[in-house]
């Protein structure tokens, strides 16, 4: 059983286009989280609920816009997509704190041509 | 703020050889230390923590990293590298004081294990 899945893995679509990625997680942490690791692998933090509620969003574009249905659940929806958005985005889970260990879904590939 | 710098990008041992990878960090408050490894195609994955308890680590697949307050540093090391430990290796802080648990990534090395 995937502890934290995303969906879709890979995504190619043209420059303006709106896209969604999909993550659930079945650990039962409280809070998720959203990074973004582009072409030099540098990982960082995009957005992070706990238990459903924003914490956490560090100055992305409003294009990006997270939504949490529930505490198991995160998604992503990106407008107007740009060619800069192309990265791999990941999705994690923990318990809330500061020492727990972060759980990474295996990431969801984008390219905007 | 926290951050955490990696030095080299690219490390590159013989399988057999002793693995060491360096960050050091920079913390205002006790820092929360990671090590987190991504094999290809793959999300990562936590190979060792510190959290103020011993200051060496003992993590999965035989690395361990020691804390060293004085040089402000967490290096991971493994005795004998093997082939399958070729990776992205990455280094982080957990922010702090907020407790949201934010981590804050190095750049990441890249191991590269040659037969």
């Amino acid at each position: 059983d995937t502890a934290v899945s995303q969906t879709p893995k890979y995504l190619v679509t043209q420059m303006g286009n709106d896209k969604s990625i999909k993550c659930e997680q079945n650990l039962g942490h409280d809070t998720m989280y959203w990074y973004k690791q582009d072409s030099k692998k540098f990982l960082k933090i995009m957005f992070s609920y706990n238990n459903k509620e924003l914490i956490i969003n560090e100055t992305v574009p409003n294009r990006f816009s997270p939504k949490s249905p529930d505490k198991a659940h995160l998604n992503l929806h990106i407008n107007s997509l740009e060619l800069g958005d192309s990265a791999v985005y990941f999705c994690a889970s923990s318990q809330a704190g500061p020492t727990g260990e972060l759980f990474f879904g295996e990431g969801s590939r984008l390219t905007v041509l | 703020a926290q951050s955490v710098t990696q030095l080299g990008s690219h490390v590159s041992v013989s399988e057999g050889a002793l693995v060491l990878l360096r960050c050091n960090y920079s913390s205002s408050v006790p820092p929360y230390l990671f090590w987190y490894v991504q094999y290809p195609n793959q999300g990562l994955q936590l190979l060792l923590k510190y959290t103020s308890a011993a200051t060496l680590v003992k993590g999965i697949n035989g690395f361990e990293a020691e804390f060293k307050k004085s040089e402000t540093s967490f290096h991971l090391t493994k005795p004998s590298a093997h082939m399958s430990d070729a990776a992205e290796y990455f280094c982080a802080v957990s922010e702090a004081p907020s407790n949201t648990g934010k981590l804050i990534f190095g750049q990441g090395t890249t191991l590269q294990v040659k037969p």
